[in-house]
Order: structure tokens, then sequence, then C-alpha cells
């Protein structure tokens, strides 16, 4: 079935480095893709998006990264912050089924001081 | 931040009474979104609106319904909760055209005892 999965469930980086965080989708007809950063206790935040027809975009400290021949999708985070410890979701649009996201599992990010 | 509020924050309730959970954006957003999150399977939509009087199904809506009488509002039911309703709840609005940001709420936890 159509799915978005991610490589590693949690990722612990020290203050000041950069954090990398992936995403693999399984339908090719996905034509958006979106990143949301989910704090404890609190509802997710977006942080980036990406078309279909675009393979980088870039933020304030983050860049999203879309392959779609192998439909990977990844999240950097420029001098990962203690405030950017989150659980980072991406989630995916079907192009014909455009308001239903398909969500992955999260990605816990810690970061140490 | 699109103001966006839920109410309850907390709930506990017991196995077979009727719950009501309440969304409210002040952003005169089109489309709003019910999703429960658990731990292994991330954000599931559970039923969405695009305006007033419309709303559809999502991947898990059970035993759950939903009104949308204004566009501020957005209401999901539970007919007789279950204790597999236990969860967190979280709302999103998003504005009318394609493919853009959603806003959650902060989120509801519900206990069904």
């Amino acid at each position: 079935g159509e799915s978005v999965g991610l490589h590693l469930p949690t990722l612990s980086v020290q203050e000041g480095d950069n954090s990398i965080i992936n995403c693999a989708y399984s339908n090719s007809a996905s034509d958006y893709f979106i990143w949301y950063k989910q704090e404890s206790g609190k509802g997710p935040q977006f942080i980036i998006d990406i078309r279909s027809n675009m393979d980088k975009r870039q933020g304030q400290r983050v860049t999203v990264l879309l392959n779609k021949t192998v439909k990977h999708l990844s999240l950097q985070i420029a001098a990962t912050q203690p405030g950017d410890s989150a659980v980072y979701f991406c989630a995916e649009n079907n192009a014909g089924n455009n308001r239903k996201l398909i969500w992955g599992l999260g990605t816990s990010l810690a970061v140490n001081p | 931040d699109a103001g966006i509020t839920q109410s309850p924050r907390h709930k506990v309730t017991e196995t077979g009474t009727p719950v009501t959970l309440r969304c409210h954006q002040t952003e005169n957003h089109r489309y709003m979104y019910w999703y429960r999150q658990d731990p292994g399977h991330g954000l599931r939509l559970i039923h969405y609106s695009y305006g007033v009087k419309d709303t559809d199904k999502g991947e898990v809506s059970d035993g759950y319904s939903v009104s949308r009488s204004k566009t501020e509002d957005f209401l999901l039911t539970l007919e007789s909760a279950t204790s597999s309703q236990t969860s967190v709840y979280f709302c999103a609005s998003e504005p009318g055209h394609k493919n853009t940001e959603a806003f959650f709420g902060q989120g509801t936890r519900l206990t069904v005892v």
C-alpha cells in the first residue's frame, strides 16, 4: 500500500552540528511533500514543503531535498540548536486525493548541549 | 500562527458514553481536519471538512462523526466511546487553495475508561 516511512526513529546530535532526517515514500503519484515539527505537548507545526517539480528547497536553517528516482525525502537542519529537539514528521499528498495527507511515523531528534 | 483552539484539552470518559470535541478557528479557513495520534501510528485522519456542511471520511472514521455548521467550528463526536479511542486528537485548519500548510491546535487528550 501507500506509505510514508522513516529510516531512523530517533536521532541524537550535538548542538551546532547539522541534522539530517530521512523519509521514504512509496507513491510515485504524490506531488507534494511537507515536513512538520512537533514539540512535546503541542500540535505539529509546519517547517517546509516541496512540490514534485522541485528537488531542493531552502528555508531558514532548513533544506528539504526530494529524490523522486528513489522516492526519498530528507530534511536538513543546519547548526542544530536545543530548540530543534522535537519529533519531525514527513507527509505526502497524493495528487489524486488532494486533501488527505499521508503521514510518516516521525523521527525524534534530540540535541545534546 | 492561525488562531485554532481545541476544547476540552483533557477529558476522561467512560466506555459507552458519547463525547464531543470542539475545534474553533478564527482564520476563515475553508478546510478543517480531525486527526488522532497514537504511538506507532503517527497522525491518522479521521474526518475532514471542505466547507460548511461538507465533510468526508478519512482513514479511521469508524465510530466517529463530525459536523460543520459554521466555518469556524468543526465538531468531532464519538457516538459511544470505546477504550480503543483513547488517544490524542488534533484539529487542523487550512486555507482554501491546494497544497498549503495546515495549522494545528494544541490537541485533546482523551482517555476512555
